[in-house]
């Protein structure tokens, strides 16, 4: 299985921050790289997909960067609504694996 | 936009087999476009991806539980399943059902949808 580490497990930033979520990888994924964002008692969305696209819908303040081992979700000027899990996902070979999470909460 | 929801025991006792369903509604699991999945995620821990069926039937599962799985499709009521056989407290966890597609030709997959999800817990 693709060992998957993501980074940091919570953070603590206020509105209108810029906030930084890392992923890594154990091999590597080209860009098959996917971010999803879940809020409390509601299913998880997909934000960016492919490393980088970013879903139909999904505010421009989400960005997603990075290829083969190394990847990025950048959260530009935080609002309200953002604060939730993020989890990053690979889909580069089955068993797909997940990040532990991100807990993104209000300073 | 299609939906997604799961159903089944919330408790199962250990060694029995623990069956949940997941019902499709604004889409078809017969549609060849799609993968319908079970994902789980024990209290504390990270999210586990089960496995999945294709319209036609074929499956794939996680290895580590591929001798206790299996996941059928059921097209007359647009809803697939999943068993877990020899089921441990390990197995104790909110197991949601998504749905998987084709990003590009490339053979990128995202998860499109996802079920809430049910607390299902192992326990006699």
């Amino acid at each position: 299985d693709i060992q998957m580490t993501q980074s940091p497990s919570s953070l603590s930033a206020s509105v209108g921050d810029r906030v930084t979520i890392t992923c890594r990888t154990g091999q590597s994924i080209s860009t098959y790289l996917n971010w999803y964002q879940q809020k409390a008692g509601k299913a998880p969305k997909v934000l960016i997909y492919g490393a980088s696209t970013l879903e139909s819908g999904v505010s421009s303040r989400f960005s997603g960067s990075g290829s083969g081992t190394d990847f990025i979700l950048t959260i530009t000027s935080l609002q309200p609504e953002d604060f939730a899990t993020y989890f990053c996902q690979q889909t580069s070979s089955t068993p797909y694996t997940f990040g532990q999470g991100t807990k993104v909460e209000i300073k | 936009q299609v939906q997604l929801q799961e159903s089944g025991p919330g408790l199962v006792k250990p060694s029995e087999t623990l069956s949940l369903t997941c019902t499709v509604s604004g889409g078809s699991v017969s549609s060849g476009a799609y993968y319908w999945t079970w994902i789980r995620q024990p209290a504390g821990k990270g999210l586990e991806w089960i496995g999945r069926i294709y319209s036609s039937g074929s499956s794939k599962y996680n290895p580590s539980l591929q001798s206790r799985v299996s996941i059928s499709l059921d097209s007359s009521k647009n809803q697939f399943s999943l068993k877990l056989t020899s089921v441990t407290a390990a197995d104790t966890a909110i197991y949601s059902c998504a749905r998987e597609c084709y990003y590009d030709r490339y053979g990128g997959i995202k998860v499109d949808s996802w079920g809430q999800g049910i607390p299902v817990t192992v326990s006699s």
